[in-house]
């Protein structure tokens, strides 16, 4: 079964450090998206991304966050100076379509740690 | 603004018995459901979604009911099974508005009881 991938699964940073989190979607999805889940926490979205420019954010995803599709596969979210508060697990999400239920739905990818010290 | 919300943070449930899991939306703009399944260290995996248009969808052991008068949804389970204890989130979004977020719950921790 398709799978959206994610690399690094766990990173630890020091504060004020550059991290760029990877994700490889699903081949033929069309919307991409990053979410995080602060431990215990909810589940909050960050952004979402369709044909190549952001279509919504949240207001955590202030100018230290920035996503790129640098080549038609990957999706990366950069975090320019990062924060004790940043960590997270990070999560990104693709899905194929929408408007029509069956593509309508979020597949998630394992998640990738981030441990800010 | 929290406009999805599951107010029970927890439930817990003998095995074979039934889980019902609830969540509560504002937005009347909402026309798709979603519950997802999630493990720790995991990311969340789709379980079974409804859209407006109906009032029931089942799949296997689970059935989600959308009360739309009510702006209510739940997820039943049954049988219940110690491999479904894991953390349910429902969310929510608009079909049509393209590239919009998902809206998530806070999530209920299920524990399934041998």
């Amino acid at each position: 079964e398709p799978e959206v991938t994610q690399t690094p699964s766990h990173q630890v940073t020091q504060m004020g450090q550059e991290v760029i989190l990877r994700c490889v979607p699903i081949s033929n999805h069309l919307y991409f998206y990053w979410y995080r889940q602060i431990l215990g926490q909810k589940v909050e979205f960050l952004v979402s991304f369709y044909n190549n420019e952001i279509s919504e954010k949240s207001e955590i995803f202030d100018d230290q966050f920035s996503v790129e599709r640098p080549d038609g596969s990957n999706f990366t979210l950069k975090i320019r100076s990062t924060k004790l508060e940043d960590s997270a697990m990070y999560f990104c999400a693709s899905r194929w379509g929408a408007g029509l239920s069956g593509a309508n739905v979020l597949t998630f990818g394992a998640g990738s740690r981030l441990t800010v010290l | 603004d929290q406009q999805v919300k599951q107010n029970s943070p927890s439930l817990s449930v003998q095995e074979g018995r039934i889980s019902i899991l609830n969540c509560d939306y504002t937005n009347s703009m909402f026309d798709y459901f979603l519950w997802y399944k999630k493990y720790p260290a995991e990311g969340p995996t789709f379980l079974i979604s409804i859209s407006s248009i109906k009032d029931k969808n089942e799949d296997g052991r689970f059935t989600v009911f959308l009360n739309k008068s009510a702006k209510h949804l739940s997820l039943h389970i049954v049988p219940s099974q110690p491999g479904d204890s894991a953390v349910y989130f429902c969310a929510a979004n608009t079909l049509w508005n393209t590239g919009n977020q998902f809206y998530f719950g806070t999530g209920t921790s299920l524990t399934v009881i041998p």
